[in-house]
């Protein structure tokens, strides 16, 4: 069956630092692939997504890019914020079906 | 355009007690799912309805939940009896029918406290 695998949290960084979360799939055929964010109080948004091989999703400074030969989709931002502070979750999603989360990372960010 | 919705957003029960969750998807979405995140683990699915049939229910734990989308329309999900392991964050999502990327938009989602 599908998988994710996201690197274990929780993290804490300085304002201003670089920010990478790990995250790999197994999956059969080709799934979109997803990183969606909770804000503390807040549910579930969609932060990126891309949707085939090769693919870069971004927003709001963070990129991801859809590595279908090392099976990963990690999620990397220059200059983090303590705004940033949140958890992140990856996920995949097959054509119309259930998604497959990860466990989430918790991200604190300090000033 | 109004997003996913759900009801309450916080709710707080004793072990035995019935509580029922609501979700409102986006309107004309036929894809309906409930997820939920339990003890800070990952985002579990449960169940998939599409328009007011139940597509995929293999995430449910056991026949205490029971998960109804009458006219296609908003869904409940009835947990009865509750019990403790039930306490997590239950997520609604809905998605159009022939989304091609297959984007599913989340509701703010339920938080379940059983005591």
């Amino acid at each position: 069956g599908n998988s994710v695998t996201q690197m274990e949290g929780p993290v804490t960084l300085s304002e201003e630092a670089f920010l990478t979360i790990n995250c790999t799939y197994t999956a059969t055929g080709y799934p979109s692939l997803f990183w969606y964010v909770q804000y503390p109080g807040e549910g579930l948004q969609l932060l990126l997504k891309a949707t085939k091989a090769d693919d870069k999703g971004s927003n709001k400074g963070f990129e991801a890019t859809y590595r279908k030969e090392t099976t990963s989709f990690h999620l990397e931002k220059g200059s983090v914020q303590v705004s940033d502070s949140a958890v992140y979750f990856c996920a995949l999603m097959p054509h119309a079906g259930k998604s497959t989360f990860g466990d989430g990372t918790t991200l604190t960010v300090k000033p | 355009e109004a997003g996913v919705t759900q009801f309450p957003s916080h709710s707080v029960i004793e072990k035995g007690q019935t509580v029922t969750l609501r979700c409102d998807p986006i309107s004309g979405h036929d894809n309906l799912y409930w997820y939920r995140r339990v003890m800070g683990k990952e985002i579990k699915f449960l169940l998939h309805f599409v328009k007011e049939s139940k597509q995929d229910e293999s995430g449910m734990p056991n026949n205490r939940f029971l998960a109804e989308r009458t006219g296609g329309t908003y869904s409940t999900l009835k947990v009865q009896p509750a019990e403790l392991e039930d306490s997590g964050v239950y997520f609604c999502a809905s998605s159009q029918f022939r989304d091609e990327n297959n984007e599913q938009f989340f509701g703010p989602g339920t938080r379940l406290t059983v005591l």
